[in-house]
């Protein structure tokens, strides 16, 4: 079992819609999670992080469920600028490092495409 | 610009030679990291450093990969007798460490080995 897992899509829709991505995750010890975009051939930009009471950033709405160990974002009122693919990422921070960060473990992306 | 930086932005190389590339982080962020990306897939860790001291490196750093940042500023990393498989874009990120746990991507390396 890969230790993130997103739904690859592409998910198409006219803008305007209401979509929703989730992602789950594999290692309990995770620590931090967050949603990146991706645009094509750029480099990840972190969109939002994830805290365990859910958080809104404007037409973002990000939520994580612990004991189910899954990650879920909302995109509302769609744009074309929303196109793009979006990562779900977990931070595990290893135990023999105290407090230190660790790597990011990213999924593989969700492709979205909004249409006019 | 005060974002991360890395160069160069494409490299193409024969199989057998050498590449280095170079990564500058964000002023203040004391942790540096390298990611490997292929077509498709999410970028996969590769190593990290906090200032100068590497900390943590990925199995999939075979020993042709290594990485340096002798001054705690920027990195470089280094892929020895390069292989077909080794192309993909190379992307470093750093973050400000402490109790951030948010980390900023340069916009990468893209090596084509032919």
């Amino acid at each position: 079992r890969k230790e993130v897992e997103q739904d690859p899509g592409p998910f198409n829709v006219p803008e305007g819609a209401t979509v929703a991505f989730n992602c789950t995750y594999s290692n309990s010890a995770s620590q931090s999670f967050f949603w990146y975009r991706q645009d094509c051939r750029k480099e990840p930009k972190l969109l939002m992080s994830v805290y365990s009471s859910g958080n809104e950033d404007g037409r973002f709405t990000a939520q994580l469920n612990r004991a189910s160990q899954y990650i879920s974002l909302l995109i509302r009122d769609s744009k074309l600028s929303d196109s793009a693919t979006y990562l779900c990422v977990v931070n595990i921070r290893p135990m023999n490092y105290g407090g230190s960060q660790g790597n990011l473990i990213f999924g593989k992306g969700t492709k979205l495409s909004v249409k006019p | 610009d005060t974002g991360v930086s890395q160069d160069p932005r494409h490299k193409i190389t024969k199989r057998g030679q050498n590449v280095t590339f170079r990564c500058d982080p964000i002023s203040e962020h004391n942790r540096l990291y390298w990611y490997r990306q292929t077509l498709g897939q999410g970028p996969e860790f590769l190593t990290y450093f906090q200032n100068e001291a590497q900390l943590e490196k990925s199995r999939l750093l075979s020993d042709r990969f290594s990485a340096e940042r002798p001054k705690g500023s920027f990195s470089t990393l280094e892929i020895q007798r390069t292989e077909q498989g080794d192309s993909a874009m190379y992307l470093c990120a750093s973050s400000l460490g402490l109790a951030s746990y948010e980390q900023y991507f340069g916009p990468g390396t893209r090596l084509t080995v032919t």
